[in-house]
């Protein structure tokens, strides 16, 4: 079945420290994306990448890190997670078509990060 | 931040009636999408247009794209109990950046 798999699906952590949220995805997807969603302010993009070794950042990219070794997978890390980061966290895939431009992204389940 | 803005950020309307709503961005772009979103859940994909696109439909879903207004609209017709949700546009634009709306809440009344 074609799926992108984040774990973990909630994580309740303390102030400073360091966690990560796996994202993979078995569709051979170029693309790939986090976005953390808050109440009132919709979804932002974290980080995003076009292919493995190929990382940006998004609109919210502060405390955050990613990487993007392996073409299926692009964890994200806090290194020193806040309170301010507590949200649900989406990660995506899409496949890249000519011209650099995505295709239907295909969301994950969410993760809820509570830092306290 | 450049974010694309839906409108009305909320809606109610009776089942079988047609819900109308409006996505506005900032940027050009590759391509403008639609999700729907189940509360607390992952967004599933809707529609596709791409910036060539005037208008596209599927199933009870119909969208049109505005490039030179910079708007799109999603119409739902025959409105059912199991298309209240949230409803979410993303543009696909400069930069290869994301950039989602932030949302309109539909509600169904039975």
């Amino acid at each position: 079945e074609a799926q992108v798999t984040q774990n973990p699906r909630y994580l309740i952590t303390v102030t400073g420290k360091k966690l990560t949220v796996t994202c993979s995805q078995n569709m051979n997807h170029e693309y790939m994306s986090w976005y953390r969603q808050d109440p009132g302010l919709g979804l932002r993009q974290i980080y995003y990448s076009m292919n493995v070794e190929v990382t940006d950042k998004g609109d919210v990219p502060e405390g955050y890190k990613v990487s993007r070794k392996e073409k299926r997978n692009f964890p994200l890390i806090l290194e020193s997670p806040s309170p301010n980061q507590t949200s649900l966290y989406f990660c995506a895939s899409s496949p890249l078509l000519s011209g650099w431009s995505t295709d239907t992204q295909y969301f994950g389940p969410g993760t809820r990060l509570t830092v306290l | 931040s450049q974010q694309g803005e839906e409108d009305p950020q909320a809606l109610s309307i009776q089942e079988g009636e047609n819900a109308t709503m409006n996505c506005s961005y900032k940027t050009s772009i590759n391509n403008l999408q639609w999700y729907r979103q189940n509360s607390g859940r992952g967004l599933v994909h809707l529609i596709l247009i791409r910036s060539n696109e005037r208008e596209k439909h599927s199933g009870r879903l119909r969208v049109t794209l505005d490039t030179s207004k910079k708007s799109s609209s999603l119409l739902i017709t025959a409105s059912r109990a199991a298309d209240t949700a949230s409803y979410f546009c993303a543009t696909d634009g400069e930069n290869d950046k994301i950039i989602f709306g932030k949302g309109t809440r539909l509600h169904i009344l039975p």
